[in-house]
C-alpha cells in the first residue's frame, strides 16, 4: 500500500502563518483532506477537495496541491489552532483503501 | 444534524473478539451515497483506517486487518458495526466510527463519533 508522510512537528508564531505539508503518490491522482485534532478529541474534518472548508471552518484554513503533495496553510496562527493535523487519501494501488498521513503536532507560540 | 455514537466493552481480553456498535441518529445509515467507517488511534498515535461498509452490506478493509475484521450493517436499528478477532496488546486504541461521504472530493470523512476506547488486557 502506498503512504502519506507528513512532518511530526512544526511551530508558529502567534499571528504568522505556517504551512503543513503531505506527501504520497496516491495525491498525484486523487484529493487530500485534511482534519484537526485537539488533545482528548475526535478529529474534525477542516479541508476537503481542492480547497473546501465545511461550514464553520474558519477561513483562516486553506489547501493547495502540487504534483504529489498537499498542502494546509494557516494564516494569522491562533492559539487555538494548537493541535495535531491530518492528511488522508485514497490508496494508489489497494483500489478501496484509504490511508491517513502520521500526523502533524503545530505548536503556536 | 447527523450523530455517531460508539459503544461496546472498553476492555477485551488477549486473542478474544473486540465488538463495537456504532449507532447513527439524525439521518439514515442507507443513503446510496456514504459509506460508515471504522478509524482507530493506539495511544500518542496517528489514525489508521480500519475499514468501512455501505448499507448494502459491502465492506472493505485494511489489508494488514483483512483477516481478523468484519464490518456489518444493521439498517432496521440505523446501526453499524466492528468486530475484530484475534486481539492483541497492540489493538488497544480508541476506535472511532464515523461517515465517509462518497458527494464530497477524495476520501472525506465529514462526521466523527466521540471514540471509544478500547484496551486490550488480561
Amino acid at each position: 500500500s502506498s503512504e502519506l508522510t507528513q512532518d511530526p512537528a512544526v511551530s508558529v508564531a502567534l499571528g504568522q502563518t505556517v504551512t503543513i505539508t503531505c506527501q504520497g503518490d496516491s495525491l498525484r491522482n486523487y484529493y487530500g483532506s485534511w482534519y484537526q485534532q485537539k488533545p482528548g478529541q475526535a478529529p474534525q474534518l477542516l479541508i476537503y477537495g481542492q480547497d473546501r472548508r465545511p461550514s464553520g471552518i474558519p477561513d483562516r484554513f486553506s489547501a493547495s496541491t502540487s504534483r504529489d503533495t498537499t498542502s494546509l496553510t494557516i494564516t494569522g496562527a491562533q492559539a487555538e489552532d494548537e493541535a495535531d493535523y491530518y492528511c488522508n487519501s485514497r490508496d494508489s494501488s489497494e483500489n478501496y483503501h484509504v490511508i491517513f498521513g502520521g500526523g502533524t503536532k503545530l505548536t503556536v507560540l | 444534524q447527523l450523530q455517531l455514537q460508539e459503544s461496546g466493552p472498553g476492555l477485551v481480553r488477549p486473542s478474544e473478539t473486540l465488538a463495537l456498535t456504532c449507532s447513527v441518529s439524525g439521518g439514515s445509515i442507507s443513503s446510496r451515497t456514504e459509506y460508515w467507517a471504522w478509524i482507530r488511534q493506539p495511544p500518542g498515535k496517528g489514525l489508521e483506517c480500519i475499514g468501512r461498509v455501505y448499507y448494502t452490506g459491502t465492506s472493505f478493509y485494511d489489508p494488514a486487518l483483512k483477516s481478523r475484521v468484519t464490518t456489518s450493517v444493521d439498517t432496521s436499528k440505523n446501526q453499524f458495526f466492528l468486530r475484530l478477532s484475534s486481539v492483541t496488546a497492540a489493538d488497544t486504541a480508541v476506535y472511532y466510527c464515523a461517515r465517509l461521504n462518497d458527494l464530497l472530493p477524495g476520501k472525506t470523512f465529514d462526521v466523527w463519533g466521540q471514540g471509544k476506547m478500547v484496551t486490550v488486557s488480561s
